[in-house]
């Protein structure tokens, strides 16, 4: 069974601080992970994604990937009250031409204004 | 990117009737699309997997006979809750992929009630 485990939160920061979301995965298999953002009563959108060892930068964004460890999390530096939602972790396993997508259960991050 | 729609967004239905709704991947061709449920305040549920011009792949638990899909064209998927109760009322998502990508983007999702 395939699982990927995020802590629920909710997670809570003042606006400007760093938001540190968390991952792990049990496949180690999995070669790809992304990370969805979903407001409420909205669908996911895609963040950011990283295949490698290390970190990934993308504006406010940083992704790290800990293939050894299986850990994967998103730094969200200069948290703003817009970036509240659900922020979903998903792994992926790629199979016959298809990406398909492992999700874990999500963590609400709340930005306090 | 790539841009997946939905239709309808919403709709409410009475009890025993079927609803289709439909997912369309814009502006590239989806080799692979994928349905989801998600309940409020809960993860998102995969519920199948369908290739294009290939019968659906279900999840355990889904049944095949009561969701239908079907995946006639690299741009569009349905799925058909058929005879459709209260329980099914739910946010179903689609989404879509295709060989030139390996992440999967999603359509806005349908709210679904069933009175």
């Amino acid at each position: 069974q395939k699982e990927v485990e995020q802590n629920s939160g909710p997670l809570s920061v003042p606006e400007g601080a760093i938001a540190s979301l968390n991952c792990t995965y049990s496949d180690r298999g999995s070669q790809s992970f992304f990370w969805y953002r979903q407001y409420s009563g909205k669908s996911p959108e895609l963040i950011m994604f990283i295949y490698s060892n290390g970190d990934k930068e993308d504006g406010r964004f940083t992704a790290q990937l800990n293939k050894a460890s299986q850990y994967v999390s998103l730094l969200i530096r200069d948290s703003q009250p817009s970036d509240s939602a659900t922020y979903l972790c998903a792994a992926g396993d790629y199979q016959t031409g298809a990406n398909n997508l492992f999700f874990g259960t999500g963590t609400r991050l709340t930005v306090i204004p | 990117g790539a841009v997946v729609s939905q239709h309808p967004s919403w709709v409410i239905c009475k009890s025993g009737t079927s609803v289709k709704i439909e997912c369309r991947s814009l502006d590239f061709q989806a080799t692979t699309m994928f349905w989801y449920r998600q309940f409020p305040k809960q993860s998102l549920m995969l519920m199948a997997t369908s290739n294009e011009g290939s019968k659906a792949t279900y999840e355990q638990g889904v049944e095949k006979d009561k969701f239908l899909i079907n995946h006639a064209s690299l741009t569009l998927s349905t799925l058909t809750v058929t005879s459709a109760h209260p329980e099914d009322s739910s946010f179903y998502i689609c989404s879509a992929s295709s060989r030139n990508t390996d992440t999967q983007y999603f359509g806005p999702g349908t709210r679904l009630t069933v009175l």
